[in-house]
């Protein structure tokens, strides 16, 4: 089992609908949780982070961990076509440079 | 300002050879990473650095060896390159470690098939 689980998808919506993003990880040590963004041939990008427990707000963007579930969630309001890509979470422990990603989640919003 | 720098950007090689992929990076970052990405498997961390003059194993060490060159160069070498090494590379460069509050900057990638 990985450390970090989540979905491959693809997952397809329409414009303008609020997408939910979800991996789970298995590492109680882990106390970093970040989202990478990752286009068509080009490298991941910070996406956002949180560390520890509870919700981080960035424009349409949320981030939101659960270490009771050993759950991570990102949520995408109001869907734009530019927001088609893959979604990588990833977590390490307080100053850790192992990082660990999920498989990545692609999704496609539809105009 | 270039961030981080990875060549060659394509690369076939057959079974056996050996190569290094270079990366470099303009931020006066401490750490760097080699990553590689797979289908269904996400990004897989083979080697980082935390600082100039140190490197450490990651997940998927095997078959790669890696030389901090000074603090701007990473390099990760492939002695003897086999099918199962067909990836997608990235390198990765931070301030800090990637938790404490800095974020991983990437390359484009290295685009490596073993025949």
């Amino acid at each position: 089992q990985k450390e970090v689980e989540q979905d491959p998808g693809p997952l397809s919506v329409p414009e303008g609908a609020i997408v939910s993003l979800n991996c789970t990880y298995s590492n109680s040590a882990f106390q970093y949780f970040m989202w990478y963004r990752q286009y068509s041939r080009k490298g991941p990008e910070l996406l956002m982070y949180t560390y520890s427990s509870g919700n981080k707000e960035d424009g349409r963007f949320t981030a939101q961990v659960d270490k009771s579930s050993k759950y991570i969630s990102l949520f995408i309001r109001d869907s734009q076509p530019s927001d088609s890509a893959t979604y990588l979470c990833a977590s390490c422990e307080t100053g850790g440079f192992k990082t660990i990603f999920g498989a990545g989640t692609r999704l496609f919003v539809k105009a | 300002n270039a961030g981080v720098t990875q060549t060659p950007k394509f690369q076939v090689l057959k079974t056996g050879q050996s190569m290094t992929l270079q990366c470099a990076q303009d931020m006066n970052h401490n750490s760097m990473y080699w990553y590689r990405q797979d289908p269904g498997m996400g990004l897989r961390l083979i080697y980082y650095s935390a600082s100039e003059g140190t490197t450490d194993k990651g997940e998927v060490p095997n078959g790669y060896n890696v030389s901090r060159l000074n603090k701007r160069e990473f390099s990760l070498r492939l002695e003897s390159a086999a099918p199962s090494q067909t990836s997608v590379y990235f390198c990765a460069s931070s301030a800090l470690g990637q938790g404490r509050n800095t974020e991983a900057f990437f390359g484009q990638g290295t685009r490596l098939t073993v025949v």
